[in-house]
């Protein structure tokens, strides 16, 4: 079965970096996914696809301070230079044949 | 500008049926590069898939939901619809429609999302 496994919540302090992490499920790992961010109040905002290789291709208007990597069944999302804007949900989401499949999402917390 | 923009009634009594509509301007629903979704976030709790929808009226549906939920696509007035039938208070959560980016065959990512809209389910 297609899961998706993230932490629940991270956080960082302003200026630092983080990496928020999405594992794929066991006989998944060589599936791409894509990274989502969720605000209060505000629409949701694809920030990038990772692939299994480590590339990645971002979202419109997305900062460079947000980069994407992979190892093994893990993929990554990297934020460097923490803004109080980077506060937010970050979820990630993969698809197999037509069906979607979200993670739990994690919340990051600006310290 | 790309705007998906969902409405409907944000109250509904548990056993009918929940109706949305999601609005695309800026772009074309009959797109062969895209699917267009339905997803839904319950409050507390991580996103769920609902389904997705081609023009041609193409459909997938969540396996979990798939008994209660029809999707449908008007590509005169670039609108889909979402009809998820007896309802219950674990049905409260915010909707929301997106753009899926077709790579393959088959749809890939959400590229685009609404604003999403509460619906909650009360007696």
């Amino acid at each position: 079965q297609l899961v998706l496994t993230q932490s629940p919540s991270a956080s960082a302090s302003l200026g630092a970096s983080v990496r928020l992490t999405c594992t794929l499920s066991s006989g998944h790992s060589n599936y791409a996914i894509a990274w989502h961010q969720l605000q209060p109040g505000r629409r949701p905002l694809y920030v990038m696809k990772v692939y299994n290789d480590g590339r990645h291709n971002k979202g419109d208007g997305i900062p460079d301070r947000f980069s994407g990597s992979s190892s093994g069944a893990e993929r990554y999302l990297t934020i460097s230079s923490l803004q109080s804007e980077d506060e937010a949900e970050y979820f990630c989401q993969t698809w197999a044949t037509g069906i979607q499949v979200f993670g739990g999402g994690t919340k990051l917390t600006i310290l | 500008q790309m705007q998906l923009q969902e409405s409907g009634p944000g109250l509904v009594k548990p056993s009918e049926t929940l109706s949305l509509t999601c609005t695309v301007s800026g772009d074309s629903i009959n797109s062969r590069r895209y699917y267009w979704g339905w997803i839904r976030q319950p409050p507390g709790k991580g996103p769920e898939w609902i389904g997705s929808i081609y023009y041609s009226g193409s459909t997938y549906y969540s396996p979990s939901l798939k008994s209660r939920v029809t999707i449908s696509v008007d590509t005169s007035n670039n609108q889909f619809s979402l009809q998820l039938s007896s309802v219950t208070a674990a049905d409260t959560a915010v909707y929301y429609c997106a753009r899926l980016y077709v790579s393959t065959s088959y749809p890939d990512y959400f590229d685009f999302w609404g604003q999403g809209t509460l619906v909650t389910v009360f007696s």
